[in-house]
């Protein structure tokens, strides 16, 4: 069962440019949504991540916005740049307790950023 | 980085073999996480490790089995690999469960399976 929904697969946008994507959830017990960097060949990275009593997290050009009760959250990448070509997945997970940080993942958003 | 490294770091193997990754971190983190990755299914967790000796299974556990006699590693094996274990398989560490404890994730291994 695929508890964590993202869209689109694969994004296309011009440099300056805003980058959305979006994460739908089914679990209402999750408490932390993360959102991960991956380029080609490396690991995941963390690039931002929310819990659910803010509506809204922003770092520099990256923000989260968060919607409670539609359960969906998504990631806007302001003034999209080449270097931000890589792709996205969000994520989702209870912190704390017996669930080990263990995180749930959505699909992937390949985004691609053309001079 | 975080002090994480996976190997090896590509095999090609038939079915049928065992197969062994290891995952070595030196940032005595609490937890460990075995995740595959494939293609219209993002990161899935296969097995997990809260302490030495102490793990437990994932989304996608049939097929594998993990140990961790120590606190810097954690062994991923395939008992007997298919090629639906074909995949990239990535190790995550993290200091706690609570919010702001990050999983790290190392640089990944591809296997393939013939």
């Amino acid at each position: 069962q695929q508890q964590v929904k993202q869209s689109p697969q694969s994004l296309i946008v011009q440099k300056g440019g805003i980058s959305i994507i979006n994460c739908a959830y089914e679990n209402t017990a999750f408490d932390y949504f993360p959102w991960y960097q991956q380029f080609p060949g490396k690991g995941p990275a963390l690039l931002i991540a929310i819990r659910p009593d803010v509506s809204e997290k922003k770092e520099g050009r990256f923000t989260i916005s968060f919607n409670k009760s539609a359960k969906q959250f998504s990631l806007h990448i302001m003034d999209s740049q080449p270097g931000d070509s890589a792709t996205y997945f969000c994520a989702a997970t209870m912190r704390g307790g017996t669930s080990y940080g263990k995180l749930t993942f959505g699909q992937g958003t390949i985004l691609t950023v053309h001079p | 980085d975080a002090g994480i490294t996976q190997s090896p770091r590509h095999k090609v193997t038939e079915t049928g073999t065992p197969v062994t990754l290891r995952c070595h971190q030196t940032e005595n983190h609490r937890y460990m996480y075995w995740y595959r990755q494939d293609p219209g299914h993002g990161l899935r967790l296969i097995h997990y490790s809260y302490g030495v000796k102490d793990t437990d299974k994932g989304e996608v556990s049939d097929g594998y089995s993990v140990s961790r006699s120590k606190t810097e590693d954690f062994l991923l094996t395939l008992e007997s690999a298919t090629s639906s274990q074909t995949s990239v398989y990535f190790c995550a560490i993290s200091e706690g469960t609570g919010t702001g404890n990050e999983q790290f994730f190392g640089p990944g291994t591809r296997l393939t399976v013939l």
